[in-house]
C-alpha cells in the first residue's frame, strides 16, 4: 500500500523555525517528485512546494526564502524546514504524491497532514 | 485570494446533478490541459478524483464528470448521493515562473446533498 505519513507539527512562536518530514512507503521512492500543500484553518488548499528526482525544487512565493524543502532518497523521506514563520503559515501540512509522468498537476497520494501552530 | 474562483456553495436531491464551476485565466486553465478536481471530507485529507480535465482515477466512480472551456473548468456529479456531500477544490497546473506558483487551486464549494 503506497502511504505517506507526515510528522514535526506542532505549536511554534512567530519568527520559529519547524522542520517536517514526510516517511514514504509502498512505491519506488528515487524517481518521485513529492509535493508540500497546506491548508490554513478552515481555508482552501495552497501548494506550497515540490521537489524533483535528484534535488531541484520550485517553491511559492510566500515561502520562497523562507522554506527548504529536501529529500533523503535513502530514508525514503522528505522533509520542509521551516524559518521566520508567520502566522499566515498556520494550518494542516500535507505530504503528497503525484501519479507518475503527472507529479505536478495530479496529486493522487496525501498523507494524514501535520498541524502547525503559529502563536505567541 | 484563490487564484482559480469556485462557488462557495451548489447543492442538490440524491439522483440529481450539479455541476461546479471553475473560473481561471489564460495564464492557468486556459494554457493547460492539467486540471484536477479533489474530493474533502471533514477532518480527512483530499481525494483526487478528477485529473488531466477528464480523466479519473481508477476506483473514483464514473458519476464524476470533468470539461473545460476556455478559461473555465467544471465538475459534475450526476446521480448524487448522500456521501458526495463534501467540499470541492479545482486546481491547475501553472507557469511557475509567471505565476509565482506551480499550481494554483480554488477557494473551494461546498457540496450539499
Amino acid at each position: 500500500e503506497v502511504q505517506l505519513v507526515e510528522s514535526g507539527g506542532g505549536l511554534v512562536k512567530p519568527g520559529g523555525s519547524l522542520r517536517l518530514s514526510c516517511a514514504a512507503s509502498g512505491f519506488t521512492f528515487s524517481p518521485a517528485w513529492l509535493t508540500w500543500v497546506r491548508q490554513a484553518p478552515g481555508k482552501g488548499l495552497e501548494w506550497v512546494a515540490r521537489i524533483k528526482t535528484g534535488g531541484p525544487a520550485d517553491y511559492a512565493a510566500p515561502v520562497k526564502g523562507r522554506f527548504i524543502i529536501s529529500r533523503d532518497d535513502s530514508k525514503n523521506t522528505v522533509s520542509l524546514q521551516m524559518n521566520s514563520l508567520k502566522k499566515e503559515d498556520e494550518g494542516v501540512y500535507y505530504c503528497v504524491l503525484g501519479i507518475p509522468r503527472h507529479w505536478d498537476d495530479a496529486f493522487d497520494i496525501w498523507g494524514q497532514g501535520t498541524m502547525v501552530t503559529v502563536s505567541s | 485570494q484563490s487564484a482559480l474562483t469556485q462557488p462557495a456553495s451548489v447543492s442538490g436531491s440524491p439522483g440529481q446533478s450539479i455541476t461546479i464551476s471553475c473560473i481561471g485565466t489564460s495564464r492557468d486553465i486556459g494554457a493547460y490541459n492539467y486540471v484536477s478536481w479533489y474530493q474533502q471530507h471533514p477532518g480527512k485529507a483530499p481525494k483526487l478524483m478528477i485529473y488531466e480535465v477528464t480523466t479519473r482515477p481508477s476506483g473514483v466512480s464514473n458519476r464524476f464528470s470533468g470539461s473545460k472551456s476556455g478559461n473555465t473548468a467544471s465538475l459534475t456529479i450526476s446521480g448524487l448521493q448522500p456521501e458526495d456531500e463534501a467540499y470541492y477544490y479545482c486546481c491547475s497546473y501553472t507557469n511557475i515562473l509567471t505565476a509565482k506558483t506551480l499550481a494554483v487551486f480554488g477557494g473551494g464549494t461546498k457540496v450539499t446533498v
